[in-house]
């Protein structure tokens, strides 16, 4: 257990509200992810971050926004929710310095429906 | 463009028998590839990982085979077990790179008792 968790891991909410997932690790990983997993789809790259403050944009970044203050928390905000981004959340962190760095451990998820 | 694809979304194989993931890749600058194991309403989780230096690599009933020349990887699980059924992604990195994968749709393994 890599010491990964995320909040909430069930959200329902409408569409054209903001929505905020966290991520927050306690093994002080580098490397933040956030992905999207959907049929068909696999695990798309959304954002990640390279360090406090570092970030850089996925596959599917449009729509999303991040951000990363502390070591431990790394946040995703979608600032108006759409239908379309009704999926299942996934972060993960990588980096230890013990494994290599794209060894990436994954949290339980977030399902995120917006109606 | 699918740079990692898994061209069998399911695949279905008797408890005690191998079971065999493939995976291709189009990408010539990947030279490190993981495999992820997922159950339902859970993250997915690292089962083995290999790299381009080697062909082979093993961990208990797990192995993954690389074959470079064909951009060509696989799982073999041997022997298969129900506890095994999940859905299987394949990933690919470039070593020196930005610390990002790049995964496969997944293939959904069923072992049947």
């Amino acid at each position: 257990d890599a010491g990964i968790t995320q909040s909430p891991r069930h959200k329902v909410t409408e569409t054209g509200t903001p929505v905020t997932l966290r991520c927050h690790q306690t093994e002080n990983h580098r490397y933040m992810y956030w992905y999207r997993q959907d049929p068909g789809h696999g695990l798309r790259l959304i954002h990640y971050s390279y360090g406090v403050k570092d970030t850089d944009k996925g596959e599917v970044s449009d729509g999303y926004s991040v951000s990363r203050s502390k070591t431990e928390d790394f946040l995703l905000t979608l600032e108006s929710a759409t239908s379309s981004q009704t999926s299942v959340y996934f972060c993960a962190i990588s980096g230890t310095g013990i494994h290599p760095s794209y060894e990436q451990y994954f949290g339980p998820g977030t399902r995120l429906t917006v109606t | 463009d699918q740079q990692v694809k898994q061209n069998s979304p399911s695949l279905s194989v008797q408890e005690g028998r191998i079971s065999i993931l493939n995976c291709d890749y189009t990408n010539s600058m990947f030279d490190y590839f993981l495999w992820y194991k997922k159950y339902p309403a859970e993250g997915p989780t690292f089962l083995i990982s290999i790299s381009s230096i080697k062909d082979k690599n093993e961990d208990g009933r797990f192995t993954v085979f690389l074959n470079k020349s064909a951009k060509h990887l696989s799982l073999h699980i041997v022997p298969s077990q129900p506890g095994d059924s999940a859905v299987y992604f394949c990933a690919a990195a470039t070593q020196g790179g930005s610390e990002k994968l790049v995964f496969g749709k997944g293939t959904k393994l069923t072992v049947n008792p």
